[in-house]
């Protein structure tokens, strides 16, 4: 069964450096995604991703936040200088071409990221 | 703005108890709403999903969700809890364009004790 997978697991860095969270969609996925959960609290909505270009993004998604899709595989999510409110698990997901409303979210099983 | 809420942190049952777990939902349209499973170490797992029609939706696992407009919620249930459920699950609803970023809960961890 196809599955989203994220790499790595788990990411450990210093504060203010930058840092690349990978996934792998679902191969014939258009519609990508970013969520975190920052421990003990809710999962959040990031931002979406279609057509080589982001479609929506929430408050969080400031300018030390980007994504990229670069080859065709893989879908990239940068912080550019990590901050300590940056510790949290990242999850990504995919969804099929359909346009339909609600089409499932296939999320992978997260990476979470420390910041020290 | 929409929102929602879990009101239930931790939940804990028998096996082949009946369970519900709660939610409730601020949105200013017409929701869309899902129920999410984690396992530990896995990623989010749709249980179930609510658009319009019976408000009464079947999912995955033998769980079940009524809609309920009058009361903004979209609890979870099931009959028989099997070891297997214990989890966390997120209830979320759908806004942005074709509803498709999702707004969760902060969740219900469900623990099963033999």
């Amino acid at each position: 069964e196809p599955e989203v997978t994220q790499t790595p697991s788990h990411q450990v860095t210093q504060m203010g450096q930058e840092v690349i969270l990978r996934c792998v969609p679902i191969s014939n996925h258009l519609y990508f995604y970013w969520y975190r959960q920052i421990l003990g609290q809710k999962v959040e909505f990031l931002v979406s991703f279609y057509n080589n270009e982001i479609s929506e993004k929430s408050e969080i998604f400031d300018d030390q936040f980007s994504v990229e899709r670069p080859d065709g595989s893989n879908f990239t999510l940068k912080i550019r200088s990590t901050k300590l409110e940056d510790s949290a698990m990242y999850f990504c997901a995919s969804r099929g071409a359909l346009a339909a409303v609600g089409n499932e979210q296939f999320f992978g099983p997260g990476t979470r990221l420390t910041v020290l | 703005a929409q929102s929602v809420t879990q009101p239930d942190i931790h939940i804990t049952v028998s096996e082949g108890a009946s369970l519900e777990l709660r939610c409730n939902y601020s949105y200013g349209a017409t929701p869309y709403l899902f129920w999410y499973v984690q396992s530990p170490g896995q990623g989010l797992q749709l249980l179930l999903k609510y658009f319009s029609g019976d408000t009464l939706v079947q999912g995955i696992k033998g769980f079940e969700a009524e809609f309920k407009r009058s009361q903004s919620s979209f609890n979870l249930r099931k009959p028989s809890v099997h070891w297997s459920d214990a989890a966390e699950y997120f209830c979320a609803v759908g806004a942005g364009t074709g509803a498709n970023n999702l707004f969760f809960g902060t969740g219900t961890r469900l623990t099963v004790i033999p």
